[in-house]
């Protein structure tokens, strides 16, 4: 089974701040990575897929870049709304199926 | 727009099945180049993915839980079923129906509201 980390786990920051989140995978997963964004009380919303490609209605200041075993997820300026819990997902699963990362919450500072 | 609709009950006793239903609405559950599935996060905690199914009928599960899952597709309703036997505690969470861009996996586009179910005697 392919395992997902996450770092760090909580990440304090400002309105305006520049904002990166590492996700792990135990083993090469190629571009098959997404990332979600989780507000309290909410369904977790997609922000990005194949590890880079920005979901529709998204706001560009989410970025991901990555591949095979080492993604980041960077939201470019904070904004108020994006205070939340963040997760990975892999996809690359031949044999159905998927796995998220632990979380990440930020929170402010 | 596509939405999709949580329903059942909200407690359960140990030992009890969970039976969900997720109904879809705007799209075709008959697509294929789409699964369907359940995901769920007790409270405070981590999403789990549960399994998905293809409108054929197909479907996948996570090691944790196959013994006790059964997910089935009805295309003529446009919705899928969940069903989790022996309930314990620690299945009580929040069971979220979704659908995945891909046959067997797939990054998860749209996700119903969730359902709280309490496993609780």
């Amino acid at each position: 089974d392919i395992q997902m980390t996450q770092s760090p786990s909580t990440l304090s920051a400002s309105v305006g701040d520049r904002v990166t989140i590492t996700c792990r995978a135990s083993q090469s997963i190629s571009s098959w990575l997404a990332w979600y964004q989780q507000r309290p009380g909410k369904a977790p919303k997609l922000l990005i897929y194949k590890a880079s490609s920005l979901q529709t209605g998204v706001a560009p200041r989410f970025s991901g870049s990555g591949s095979g075993t080492e993604f980041t997820l960077t939201i470019s300026s904070l904004q108020p709304d994006d205070f939340a819990t963040y997760y990975c997902q892999q996809y690359n699963s031949y044999s159905g199926g998927f796995t998220f990362g632990p979380g990440t919450k930020v929170d402010i500072k | 727009q596509l939405q999709l609709q949580e329903s059942g009950p909200g407690l359960l006793k140990p030992s009890e099945t969970l039976s969900l239903s997720c109904s879809v609405s705007g799209g075709s559950i008959s697509s294929n180049s789409d699964s369907w599935g359940w995901v769920r996060q007790p409270p405070g905690k981590g999403l789990e993915w549960i399994g998905s199914i293809f409108h054929s009928g197909s479907a996948y599960y996570n090691p944790s839980v196959k013994s006790r899952v059964t997910i089935s597709v009805d295309t003529s309703k446009n919705q899928i079923s969940l069903k989790l036997r022996s309930m314990t505690a620690a299945d009580t969470a929040v069971y979220y129906c979704v659908r995945s861009r891909g046959y067997a996996s797939g990054w998860t586009d749209s996700w119903g509201r969730g359902t709280l179910v309490t496993v609780s005697s």
